[in-house]
C-alpha cells in the first residue's frame, strides 16, 4: 500500500536557525497537509496545500512558517528562525479531493 | 470553532474486555467524522470514518456511530486484544475547496494487558 514518508525521523536544531522538514507524499493525492503534536499535547492543523498554493492556514502558522512543493514529488515545510516552542512532532499528509488523509510517522523536531 | 473532546487516558483493560472510548463534538455544518490509530513509533492511521448522521464506521472489529442528536462518535470494540494497545484520536473534519482540515481531541491511551 502506498504511503506517506517523512524525512528525518529526528531533527536537532539549535533556536534561531532555519530547520526544513520533508515529505513524500502519496504520488497520485492532490492535497497535501502538515501538522504537528507538541508533546503532551492535541495534533494540531497547520496548513493544507492545493495546486501549488495554501488552501488554509491555522493561526499557528505565522510568517516563521512557509510550505513548497519544489517538484512533482516532495513537499517541504520550512520555519525560518526556530523557537523553543517550535519543539513537536511535525506530521505530514496527503489526500485525493474529499477523502481521508494518509499520514506519514512524523518527524521528531528538538530545538535546543 | 470546532471542536472535540475525549474520554481522558490512560485506559488500561484485560484482553477480551469490552472498549468504549467517548468522543463528543462541536462543529458548524455537517463534518465528517474520523477515528485515527497510532502505534508506538508510527504515525497516525485510519481506523474508521462516518461521513453523515446514523453512518456507522467499522474495521477491524472497531465500530463508532454518528450521532448528530448528542454531537457523539463513541468508538466500541466487543473483545479487545493486546495488539490493540495504543493511542487513539477522534477528529472531525470540513471541506474546504476539497481540502480537509482535521480538528483532533487530545487522543486516548489504550493499554491492553494479557
Amino acid at each position: 500500500e502506498p504511503e506517506v514518508t517523512q524525512t528525518p525521523s529526528h531533527q536537532v536544531t539549535q533556536m534561531g536557525q532555519e530547520v526544513i522538514l520533508r515529505c513524500v507524499p502519496i504520488s497520485n493525492h492532490l492535497y497535501f497537509y502538515w501538522y504537528r503534536q507538541i508533546l503532551g499535547q492535541k495534533v494540531e492543523f497547520l496548513v493544507s496545500f492545493y495546486n501549488n498554493e495554501i488552501s488554509e492556514k491555522s493561526e499557528i502558522f505565522d510568517d516563521q512558517f512557509s510550505v513548497e512543493r519544489p517538484d512533482g514529488s516532495n513537499f517541504t515545510l520550512k520555519i525560518r528562525s526556530t523557537k523553543l516552542e517550535d519543539s513537536a512532532m511535525y506530521f505530514c499528509a496527503s489526500s485525493d479531493q474529499e477523502q481521508p488523509q494518509h499520514f506519514g510517522d512524523g518527524t521528531r523536531l528538538s530545538i535546543l | 470553532g470546532d471542536s472535540v473532546t475525549q474520554m481522558e487516558g490512560p485506559v488500561t483493560l484485560s484482553e477480551e474486555a469490552f472498549l468504549t472510548i467517548n468522543c463528543t463534538y462541536t462543529a458548524t455544518g455537517y463534518p465528517s467524522l474520523f477515528w485515527y490509530v497510532q502505534y508506538p513509533g508510527e504515525g497516525l492511521q485510519l481506523l474508521l470514518k462516518a461521513t453523515k448522521a446514523d453512518d456507522k464506521g467499522s474495521n477491524k472489529g472497531f465500530e463508532a456511530t454518528y450521532r448528530k442528536e448528542t454531537t457523539s462518535f463513541h468508538l466500541e470494540k466487543g473483545s479487545v486484544q493486546v495488539s490493540d494497545s495504543a493511542v487513539y484520536f477522534c477528529a472531525l473534519g470540513g471541506i474546504i475547496q476539497g481540502a480537509q482540515k482535521l480538528v483532533f481531541g487530545q487522543g486516548t491511551r489504550l493499554t491492553i494487558n494479557p
